[in-house]
């Protein structure tokens, strides 16, 4: 059975420091996916890695994925306040069309 | 392109009563899930469709009937609703595409409460 564990859930910063989030697989996967949610919103995707050594960078976020590791990380650079969200990594597992999903990281960046 | 469209946006059930959430996409994709996601957690999977005529289980199906009689809906379907089900739905489709994989695509939600 596939498991996905992100770390940490919760992450309070403050704006302009970096700061990384984990996220852990447990099966063979190649197939990583990045989302974003906003309080009482739905999910919107952020990144789509598809490879080992896939790296993606919008704006101030920067994801990878490791696939050798079973892990894929999201760099924040320089936080500011519009970051603040809740974000989900999700993993395809390796047949068949089903994301498992994380429980999710919040942060939350600080003036 | 609407995407993928939910109604209702909200809906107050009582214990016992029934109710179908409805879906539709219109990105011509065919792979539909239906999600619920509890206060401060993260998403389960319900239900899913890989076409037309074809549905199987998810994680959580149990109180849940779906159906997919056409490519663009996937009408999920609450028999006998509980306080246990009081969560917020979320549909999502996705094609399988090499750009892409199966990255996918969510509606607005349906914030459903049971009394």
């Amino acid at each position: 059975e596939l498991k996905v564990e992100q770390n940490p859930l919760f992450l309070s910063m403050q704006e302009g420091k970096n700061y990384t989030i984990y996220c852990n697989y447990s099966t063979t996967s190649d197939r990583l996916y990045w989302y974003r949610q906003d309080p009482g919103k739905s999910l919107e995707s952020l990144f789509v890695l598809l490879s080992n050594g896939a790296v993606k960078q919008e704006g101030r976020l920067m994801a990878s994925l490791d696939t050798k590791a079973r892990l894929s990380t999201l760099h924040i650079t320089a936080a500011v306040h519009d970051l603040s969200a809740t974000y989900f990594c999700a993993v395809n597992m390796e047949y068949g069309n089903k994301l498992v999903f994380g429980a999710g990281t919040i942060l939350r960046v600080k003036s | 392109n609407a995407g993928v469209t939910q109604t209702p946006k909200f809906r107050i059930l009582k214990i016992g009563q029934s109710m179908t959430l409805q879906c539709t996409q219109d990105m011509n994709h065919n792979y539909m899930y239906w999600y619920r996601q509890d206060p401060g957690m993260g998403l389960k999977l319900i239900y899913y469709s890989v076409g037309a005529g074809i549905t199987d289980k998810g994680e959580v199906p149990n109180g849940y009937n779906v159906s997919r009689s056409t490519t663009e809906d996937f009408p999920l379907r609450l028999e006998l609703a509980a306080p246990s089900q009081t969560s917020v739905y979320f549909c999502a489709s996705s094609s399988n595409t090499r750009l892409a994989g199966v990255r996918q695509f969510f509606g607005p939600g349906t914030r459903l409460t049971v009394l």
